[in-house]
């Protein structure tokens, strides 16, 4: 049982455009979703979070929002760099500090074509 | 700061050879994570810890033991290693507020990959 879904393994943009990378929930007791963002042969890099009681969180070029009746985010990139090309991985918590879990989707492979 | 830093890099086995792979953290964090990544299954949580000499199970335990017998060191173990366990393992630490509806950032080690044949 898949509690967090990513559906699209794979994107491609333009250098310059907006990236939007989408992701999908089923448990209402999350209380925060993360974006990481992962290169070949590193580990995971936290990239931006939001708070289950916010709908959105900005930090530079990077903007996720929460769309809690419909259980979905997304997070925008804007514009795309070359660089941005990695994988990117929703994740959600629940419990918040008592253990800081957390349920990672299977990620999308961001490709930004310059 | 090394991070959070893990041991060895790459390891191959045989089915029914044992191993621990070590994870390293130098940020004083109390909890820490062991994760596996397989193909089109994301990070799957497989064991955790919340301070030194406890530890709990994640989604995905069966096949593995881990321990923390230091606050900066979690170390995973396969007593068995079977094909199905290979994968990318990944340890993960972090600060904790212990307070509810606070998320603390999960810092990764750059990785292990464990071929079992």
């Amino acid at each position: 049982d898949q509690q967090v879904k990513q559906n699209s393994p794979s994107l491609s943009v333009q250098e310059g455009r907006i990236s939007i990378l989408n992701c999908d929930y089923t448990n209402s007791m999350f209380d925060y979703f993360l974006w990481y963002k992962k290169y070949p042969a590193e580990g995971p890099t936290f990239l931006i979070s939001i708070s289950s009681i916010k709908d959105k969180n900005e930090d530079g070029r990077f903007t996720v929002f929460l769309n809690k009746s419909a259980k979905h985010l997304s997070l925008h990139i804007v514009p795309s760099q070359p660089g941005d090309s990695a994988v990117y991985f929703c994740a959600a918590s629940v419990g918040g500090g008592a253990t800081n879990k957390l349920i990672f989707g299977t990620g999308t492979l961001l490709a930004v074509q310059p | 700061n090394a991070g959070v830093t893990q041991t060895p890099k790459f390891r191959v086995l045989k089915t029914g050879q044992s191993m621990t792979l070590l994870c390293a953290q130098d940020m004083n964090h109390e909890y820490m994570y062991w994760y596996r990544q397989d193909p089109g299954m994301g990070l799957r949580l497989i064991h955790y810890s919340v301070g030194e000499g406890t530890t709990a199970k994640g989604e995905v335990p069966d096949g593995y033991n881990v321990s923390r017998l230091k606050k900066q060191n979690f170390l995973l173990g396969l007593e068995s290693a079977a094909p199905s366990q290979t994968s990318v393992y990944f340890c993960a630490s972090s600060y904790s507020t212990g307070l509810a509806g606070v998320w603390d950032e999960q810092y990764f080690g750059p990785g292990t990959r464990l071929t079992v044949t």
